[in-house]
C-alpha cells in the first residue's frame, strides 16, 4: 500500500514553545490531507482538512489560529502547534488519499506523532 | 453529522476462535467504509475498504461486509492469533471520514 510519513514521531517542548508536526506523501500526491487528534483509549477526532494550494477546513471547536495547517505541495502537509501549553498534549495523527482515486480511495495514514508539553 | 458506533468496546477471546466486530453508521450516503488496525502508540493500518457498491472484500482471514440500507458493516476475523490483538476502526467516508469509537480486542494464547 501506499505509505505516509509523518515526522517527528515523539517530540517533548516546553510550555509556551511553537512545534511542527510534517506529514509527507512517499509514493503518489495528496490533494487533501487531514489532521487527527487521539486521546488515550479514545476514537480519532478530526481536526482539519488540509488542502494543497489553499486554506485548510478546521472543524467545529478546532482554533485554527492555535493549529496552523500548510499544504503547500502535493506531498507536505504541516501541523504547526502554535504556543503549546500541557493541554495539547495528544497523539496527532495525519493521512492522506491519491488524488486520482478521488472521495471513493483508500485513505493512508502516517505513524502519528506523539507531543508532549511540560 | 455521521455517527459511527462499534461494538464490542472491548473483545477478548482464545486463541484459534473466530470471531465478529460490528460497526454502525447512521448516514448510508457513504463512499466507502474502511476498516483499519491500530496499534498502540502508533498509527493506523488500512485492513480493509469496501466501495459502497460493493458487499464485502477478503484478505486473508479477513472478510469485511457492507449492508449500505441497514448502515451496517462486520468485520469477521477467522482463526483468531495473538498477534491479530489490536485496536480495530472502521471508517464511513461522505466528503469526510468520520471513525468509529474502536473495539479494542485480545487473543489470549
Amino acid at each position: 500500500g501506499a505509505v505516509v510519513s509523518q515526522h517527528p514521531s515523539r517530540v517533548i517542548c516546553k510550555s509556551g514553545t511553537s512545534v511542527k508536526i510534517e506529514c509527507r506523501s512517499l509514493d503518489f500526491q495528496a490533494t487533501t490531507m487531514f489532521w487527527y487528534r487521539q486521546f488515550p483509549k479514545q476514537s480519532l477526532m478530526l481536526m482539519a482538512t488540509s488542502n494543497e494550494g489553499s486554506k485548510a477546513t478546521y472543524e467545529q471547536g478546532v482554533e485554527k489560529d492555535k493549529f496552523l495547517i500548510n499544504h503547500a505541495s502535493l506531498t507536505l502537509s504541516t501541523l504547526t502547534v502554535t504556543s503549546a501549553h500541557p493541554e495539547d498534549s495528544s497523539f496527532y495523527i495525519c493521512s492522506a488519499r491519491d488524488r486520482l482515486t478521488g472521495n471513493t480511495g483508500e485513505l493512508f495514514f502516517g505513524e502519528g506523532s506523539r507531543l508532549t508539553v511540560l | 453529522k455521521q455517527e459511527v458506533t462499534q461494538i464490542p468496546a472491548a473483545l477478548s477471546v482464545p486463541e484459534g476462535e473466530n470471531l465478529v466486530l460490528n460497526c454502525s453508521f447512521t448516514d448510508s450516503a457513504i463512499y466507502n467504509l474502511q476498516w483499519f488496525r491500530q496499534d498502540p502508540g502508533k498509527g493506523l493500518t488500512s485492513l480493509l475498504l469496501i466501495q459502497s457498491s460493493q458487499r464485502e472484500q477478503t484478505s486473508g482471514r479477513l472478510n469485511a461486509s457492507l449492508d449500505k440500507s441497514s448502515g451496517r458493516s462486520t468485520l469477521y476475523i477467522a482463526a483468531s492469533q495473538p498477534g491479530d490483538s489490536a485496536t480495530y476502526l472502521c471508517a464511513a467516508t461522505g466528503n469526510q471520514f468520520y471513525f468509529g469509537t474502536g473495539t479494542s480486542l485480545t487473543v489470549i494464547p
